[in-house]
């Protein structure tokens, strides 16, 4: 079965610093991946996705991400993290089914941004 | 552009009471997803629709039923609540087709519906 893991669970950067959210995923065959940004008491915001070509991609509000198969990993990067991006962050990976697309996520990670 | 739309936003039921949530999907959408989740958990897959038809089954309690309607727009009935029924729901939509991988159109959530049972 797949799973996601979001190893860091809080997360506490200053504002303007780098960033960067960590996603290892477990699926046997090629993924589909995904991240999303919650806000407290919000719905989820697609930041960006994966299907297939470049295994470097980018996304809204300045994030960008890699996937890196011999590693298992899509990890989330933002070169100057803004006040606003406090939120939770969810990775997840999709698997096909009969005619769709169900996503498993992973446990979220929580940024807090320091001002 | 058109969104997920789910309503309620909010709703409060008491134990065994019986809650229905309605999402309608964007428009020429043909799959409709329904996701839980608790407080401070991730999202958990309940059920999907394809054009109308139930097309996967996740961690969705036996007291749980859900149908997407010729207009596309879903339902998730809710009967018996218990207290740990408690959660925010998501209804997403997506352009699937017929198992050719995630449509480039992307999968999009709605803003969910609060459920709180007291």
């Amino acid at each position: 079965a797949q799973s996601v893991t979001q190893p860091d669970i809080h997360i506490t950067v200053s504002e303007g610093a780098s960033l960067e959210l960590r996603c290892n995923y477990s699926y046997g065959a090629t993924p589909y991946l995904f991240w999303y940004v919650q806000s407290p008491g919000q719905g989820l915001q697609l930041l960006l996705k994966y299907f297939s070509g470049d295994t470097l991609v980018q996304g809204i509000k300045g994030f960008e991400a890699e996937f890196k198969r011999s590693q298992s990993s899509f990890n989330l990067r933002k070169p100057s993290v803004h006040w606003s991006d406090a939120a939770e962050y969810f990775c997840a990976v999709g698997i096909l089914t009969g005619g769709g697309n169900k996503l498993t996520f992973g446990t979220g990670t929580q940024l807090k941004v320091e001002l | 552009a058109a969104g997920v739309i789910q309503s309620p936003r909010h709703l409060i039921k008491e134990k065994r009471e019986t809650a229905t949530l309605k999402c309608y999907p964007i428009p020429r959408h043909d799959t409709v997803y329904w996701y839980q989740q608790g407080p401070g958990q991730d999202p958990q897959f309940l059920i999907s629709f394809y054009e109308k038809m139930q097309s996967d089954k996740g961690s969705i309690p036996d007291r749980f039923s859900a149908q997407q309607f010729s207009d596309y727009h879903s339902e998730l009935n809710m009967s018996s609540l218990e207290l740990g029924d408690s959660a925010l729901y998501f209804c997403a939509s997506s352009l699937e087709g017929r198992g050719t991988g995630p449509s480039n159109y992307g999968y999009t959530f709605g803003s969910g519906t609060r459920l709180t049972v007291v």
